[in-house]
C-alpha cells in the first residue's frame, strides 16, 4: 500500500509569511496527525482528527497555526504569520483508527524561516 | 500527565556489539509504549509495540524491549547492531496523545 504522503519536503520562507503543508494519508486511514519535530527534539503532537474532525488540538498555537482535514482524507497545515521559532520538520503521520493502532509517518516537511 | 525520558542522548556503540538504549516513562495507566527509529531525512519507522501481554515484544530488524512496570522502563535492545542501524531512536508513550521522548542519536563504529 502506498505510504503517508507530503508536500513540499521543503521550504524556506521569511518570518511573517504564510505557507502551507500538505498531507495525504494512507487510503482507509480514519486518524491523521499533524506533528512538530524541532531539531534535536522528538515529535510533539500539534492536531489530531477522526475523519474530519478534531480529536485533539490542545498544542496547536492556533493565533498562527491552522489545519483542516477536507472530507476525511487529505489534510493542510497552515501557518500565518510564521516566526523563526517555527523553523522545524513537520511531519504528518496516520492511523486505521487512533487509539493504539499504529502510526505511519510520512517524510515530513522541513521548514525554515528566516 | 504522561511524559518519555530518554536519559541517553548520544550512544555509540561497535559493529557487532549490543546495544541498549534506555526509556522510562510517567503514565497514569497501563501504558501502551512504542520505539521508533528514524534516519536522516525520513519520517518515523515504528520498530516494535506493548499493549499487553508478554513485557518482551519482538519487532522488526532484529529489535527486541521489555516492559518493567516496576521500574517505569521499556528499554529497547539488540544483540549485535549493524552499521545500517545507525539513527535516532524515539520511544513514545499513550495512545491518542502520544508523547514522544527527546531522542538518542545511535552512532556505529566500524
Amino acid at each position: 500500500e502506498a505510504g503517508v504522503a507530503q508536500s513540499p519536503r521543503y521550504k524556506i520562507i521569511e518570518k511573517r509569511q504564510s505557507v502551507a503543508f500538505w498531507c495525504n494519508p494512507i487510503s482507509g486511514h480514519a486518524t491523521l496527525y499533524w506533528y512538530q519535530q524541532i531539531l534535536g527534539q522528538g515529535p510533539k503532537l500539534l492536531i489530531q482528527f477522526q475523519n474530519n474532525g478534531v480529536v485533539d488540538d490542545s498544542q496547536l498555537p492556533k493565533d498562527r497555526f491552522s489545519a483542516e482535514r477536507l472530507k476525511g482524507v487529505d489534510s493542510t497545515l497552515k501557518i500565518q504569520p510564521a516566526k523563526l521559532e517555527d523553523s522545524a520538520v513537520y511531519l504528518c503521520a496516520s492511523s486505521r483508527n487512533g487509539g493504539g493502532y499504529e502510526q505511519y509517518f510520512g517524510p515530513g516537511t522541513r521548514l525554515t524561516v528566516t | 500527565a504522561q511524559s518519555v525520558t530518554q536519559p541517553d542522548i548520544h550512544i555509540t556503540v561497535s559493529e557487532g556489539a549490543s546495544l541498549e538504549l534506555r526509556c522510562n516513562y510517567s503514565y497514569g495507566a497501563t501504558p501502551y509504549l512504542f520505539w521508533y527509529v528514524q534516519s536522516p531525512g525520513q519520517g518515523l519507522q515504528l520498530l516494535l509495540k506493548y499493549f499487553s501481554g508478554d513485557t518482551l515484544v519482538q519487532g522488526i530488524k532484529g529489535f527486541e524491549a521489555e516492559f518493567k512496570r516496576s521500574q517505569s522502563s521499556f528499554n529497547l535492545r539488540k544483540p549485535s547492531v549493524h552499521w545500517s542501524d545507525a539513527a535516532e531512536y524515539f520511544c513514545a508513550v499513550g495512545d491518542n496523545d502520544m508523547r514522544f521522548g527527546a531522542g538518542t542519536r545511535l552512532t556505529v563504529k566500524p
